[in-house]
């Protein structure tokens, strides 16, 4: 069966550090990933999602950036961070349109800037 | 574009209760509706789906039906237990036009009483 993973959990950084947080996932091949953020309170935001290794669209502009270095493999990292870089990052993934397009999440890395 | 509108919370009810959360779309294409839950700290699960109009997702006790006619996808619970308190999220995906990205709900905040 499938697995994502997220780490770490829980971060704690202060402005202007740099940021890097991993997702894998295990048991399938050539997913679909995609990077989330839940700011206070409960919406999500897309910020990225990668159809491939080394492919990646950003949803919205921002001091953040992903990468995808290998298949299974995806990286939301950032060079300088900013108070409101703060919030719950969640990794998702889904198989290949059209054969299966709900997506699965990981458990979340909550980010705390200080 | 696509979007999705869920009724506003928190909700809040009585253990074995009856369960309506709203959750109406709109969408260019035929999309697919979905029900996501995120339990407090956690990421979010896949609670139930629907692919074409007509269907009906159910699991653990909870049910939705595709209404095409009237763009809405409710979810229902017969009886709530003080475990189902969480936050839910509707969401669409659409293939065909957003190359099969999520389109979430705003969330609703479910909260049970013993």
């Amino acid at each position: 069966s499938q697995t994502i993973h997220q780490w770490p959990a829980t971060l704690v950084q202060p402005v202007g550090s740099p940021l890097s947080l991993e997702c894998t996932v295990e048991g399938t091949s050539n997913p679909n990933l995609y990077w989330y953020r839940q700011a206070a309170g409960r919406g999500l935001q897309l910020l990225f999602y990668s159809v491939g290794i080394g492919q990646i669209s950003s949803e919205v502009p921002q001091n953040l950036s992903a990468s995808r270095p290998q298949d299974r493999q995806f990286i939301l990292s950032s060079k300088k961070l900013l108070l409101s870089d703060s919030g719950f990052y969640l990794c998702a993934w889904s198989g290949d349109f059209p054969s299966s397009y709900e997506q699965y999440f990981g458990p979340g890395t909550r980010l705390t800037v200080t | 574009g696509d979007s999705v509108t869920q009724m506003e919370g928190p909700v809040t009810l009585s253990e074995e209760a009856f369960l309506t959360i709203n959750c109406t779309y709109t969408a260019t294409g035929y999309p697919s509706l979905f029900w996501y839950v995120q339990y407090p700290g956690e990421g979010l699960q896949l609670l139930l789906k629907a692919t074409k109009a007509d269907d009906k997702g159910s699991n653990k006790g909870f049910e939705a039906t595709y209404r095409k006619e009237t763009t809405s996808f409710h979810l229902e619970k017969g009886s709530v237990q003080v475990s189902d308190s969480a936050v839910y999220f509707c969401a669409l995906s659409d293939p065909y036009n957003q190359g099969g990205k999520l389109i979430f709900g705003q969330g609703t905040e479910l909260s049970v009483k013993p």
